[in-house]
């Protein structure tokens, strides 16, 4: 089963920032939290990883509480075509790096 | 560079048959994953190869099956299809070997069982 909780859908303003929530309170010292996305009959994308630092790239931001226990990942500009559902992930360190565990994701639905 | 390709991209089957499904990997890249994807379970891990190795399986009956190739393209097989196979299989790959780091997924192939 999954360890991360995604609420199942969210709205945003084209031109706005997209925040997504993510729970994952059981999360281990030694794993990382993973962003994918997948828009409709494309296989997911990747889009950020982190493990307790904020991390930012050219496509989102990730910010990981102190705690680990939850974080967000910010679209700071959300488009049309961000329009996808997205995964929250949390996988260890390395070993296997192709076994990921997919939940419902959060359907972001980016409005005009 | 090239992306993942998978073949076919859309495919029809009846009950009972077989189905291949072929996975190349971005080059330099030597683990290969492999997904289904349907409505009502959602992406599922069906099992990642390493340097021709098996090195994960997810929880699906025998009937599914896989391999890689010393050039690491891979391929995944599905025998006497039931109709609740139909569904998008996706193939993933990476540089492996333990290494913390995407995975980048093909267009998927998307198989109808009749």
């Amino acid at each position: 089963d999954a360890k991360t909780t995604q609420p199942p859908s969210m709205d945003c303003a084209e031109g706005r920032a997209a925040n997504l929530p993510c729970n994952h309170s059981t999360i281990s010292g030694n794993e990382y939290v993973y962003w994918y996305r997948q828009i409709h009959s494309q296989g997911p994308q990747y889009i950020i990883h982190g493990l307790k630092n904020n991390e930012t790239n050219e496509m989102a931001s990730l910010i990981i509480t102190e705690d680990r226990k939850s974080s967000t990942l910010i679209l700071p500009h959300a488009t049309l075509r961000d329009t996808a559902v997205y995964y929250c992930i949390v996988r260890p360190t390395g070993g296997s790096q192709g076994n990921l565990i997919f939940g419902k994701g959060t359907k972001l639905s980016v409005k005009p | 560079k090239a992306g993942v390709t998978q073949t076919p991209r859309y495919l029809i089957k009846t009950r009972g048959q077989q189905v291949t499904l072929s996975c190349s990997p971005i080059s330099g890249h030597r683990s290969v994953s492999w997904y289904q994807q349907t409505p009502g379970q959602g992406l599922q891990f069906l099992f990642e190869y390493f340097s021709e190795t098996q090195r994960n399986k997810g929880n699906f009956p025998g009937r599914f099956s896989g391999r890689q190739f010393s050039n690491s393209r891979s391929e995944m097989n599905v025998s006497t299809l039931e109709l609740g196979d139909s569904a998008l299989y996706l193939c993933a790959s990476s540089f492996g070997g333990g290494q913390t780091g995407e995975l980048f997924f093909g267009e998927g192939s998307r198989l109808t069982v009749l």
